[in-house]
């Protein structure tokens, strides 16, 4: 089955120590998108990748970078985590309707 | 400033019944919209999409009615059943192809 398949389902991490979530697809496609969403809010687009072309959205912190080396491939790294960065991050592959992935849960202790 | 808004956030229909979720959305740009599912501990699955020159999309048990005048979708479940219990996100897109999210609604069936 394509699958997009995010690395680890939970992570926990301490503050201002740097983390590093990983995506992977095997849709093949083009367009990756990592996503961040809060308890009761909605997910928020934080970048996009179109091939190996980054986008990013004006109000995602410089705290966040991501990586692409490949098509399969898409990294997410928080260079130095605070509490406020804890939230679930949802990787997905575009298309009409994005695959995401099961998410990473990450806690900053 | 939120994009797109889902303002309920819960819902309990008794199994059988229809369940009837709603989005408004303030951006005359959207041209697609897509209903998202999601359990808990994994992430939201595609259900169901439709583009800006329908008013209705239908797949099964689910219709997503799109009145554009009011800038209003919503998505129907009929009959309900315990597996349709989970968080329905509400998203929409323009050109740019970026998908924006409501903050979801908690849908509980009820036995």
């Amino acid at each position: 089955d394509a699958m997009v398949i995010q690395n680890p389902r939970y992570q926990v991490t301490q503050f201002g120590k740097p983390v590093t979530l990983s995506c992977s697809q095997t849709l093949n496609h083009n367009v990756m998108y990592w996503y961040q969403q809060k308890s009761s809010q909605a997910p928020k687009l934080l970048f996009h990748y179109y091939d190996k072309d980054f986008n990013n959205e004006a109000d995602t912190p410089d705290n966040f970078q991501s990586r692409r080396p490949n098509t399969s491939f898409c990294f997410l790294d928080i260079r130095s985590p605070g509490l406020g960065d804890a939230a679930m991050y949802l990787c997905a592959t575009g298309g009409r309707g994005y695959t995401f992935g099961s998410g990473t849960r990450l806690t900053v202790v | 400033d939120q994009q797109v808004k889902q303002n309920s956030p819960s819902l309990s229909v008794q199994e059988g019944r229809i369940s009837i979720l709603n989005c408004d959305y303030t951006n005359s740009m959207f041209d697609y919209f897509l209903w998202y599912k999601k359990y808990p501990a994994e992430g939201p699955t595609f259900l169901i999409s439709i583009s800006s020159i329908k008013d209705k999309n239908e797949d099964g048990r689910f219709t997503v009615f799109l009145n554009k005048s009011a800038k209003h979708l919503s998505l129907h479940i009929v009959p309900s059943q315990p597996g349709d219990s989970a968080v329905y996100f509400c998203g929409a897109k323009n050109r740019d192809d970026k998908i924006i999210f409501g903050k979801g609604t908690r849908l509980h069936i009820l036995p």
